[in-house]
């Protein structure tokens, strides 16, 4: 399977923990995006990097978190004390650079923090 | 800004009768809309997509959406719903924003096929 792949699929922990997200994207796919997806409601941008950079930030990406893609190919997640809010499925997307706009999602790791 | 609206939560429909989904936007800019379905464990997957070109788009699994500038519309439909539509569609609009489209996607409308 050569789509986006996301690792864990779920994640338990408890309030105050910290926890890591890692998004293998498209392998040709320069763009990478994060999303968070709360009960009932659409994805919401999180951040994106082009290759290795981080060109932008959402204001929902509050300072616990923390997301990076060192050598412009797999990215991670981290989010730091971890809080009930943060329960949520994080999606992760890629694309190329070529201006088609089209955006492939991964199945997303789904946190519940207890 | 940009936003979209998608004014059923809940649509339900017979196998074999038309789907409807509908779907409003705000945009300061000219838009590229999108419809993405999502089914249950499964990652969003793109129906289809209009960018600035026929305003009646054609995607995946029979489905269409015809872009309509003066009710800021995108309303998704197929003729003939089947089992296996039954999902959650998302409209989605996309904004260029710095040198890549941000997405900002509708809260979602549930779709049922009953038998």
């Amino acid at each position: 399977d050569t789509g986006v792949s996301q690792d864990p699929r779920h994640k338990i922990t408890k309030r105050g923990q910290n926890v890591t997200f890692r998004c293998d994207p498209i392998s040709e796919h320069n763009r990478l995006y994060w999303y968070r997806q709360t009960l009932g409601q659409g994805p919401e941008f999180l951040t994106y990097f082009q290759n290795e950079a981080q060109l932008e930030k959402s204001r929902l990406l509050s300072d616990r978190f923390s997301a990076e893609r060192p050598k412009g190919s797999f990215s991670t997640l981290e989010i730091q004390r971890t809080e009930q809010g943060d329960s949520a499925m994080y999606l992760c997307a890629s694309s190329l650079a070529d201006g088609t706009y089209e955006q492939y999602f991964g199945p997303g790791t789904r946190l519940t923090v207890t | 800004a940009q936003s979209v609206t998608q004014l059923d939560s809940h649509v339900s429909v017979s196998e074999g009768t038309p789907v409807l989904l509908r779907c409003n936007y705000s945009s300061s800019y000219s838009p590229s809309l999108f419809w993405y379905v999502q089914h249950p464990n499964k990652g969003l997957q793109l129906l289809l997509k209009y960018t600035s070109a026929a305003t009646l788009v054609k995607g995946i699994n029979g489905f269409e959406a015809e872009f309509k500038k003066s009710e800021t519309s995108f309303h998704l439909t197929k003729p003939s719903a089947h089992m296996s539509d039954a999902a959650e569609y998302f409209c989605v609009v996309s904004l260029l924003s710095g040198s890549a489209r941000q997405l900002t996607f509708g809260s979602g409308t549930q779709l049922t096929v009953l038998p």
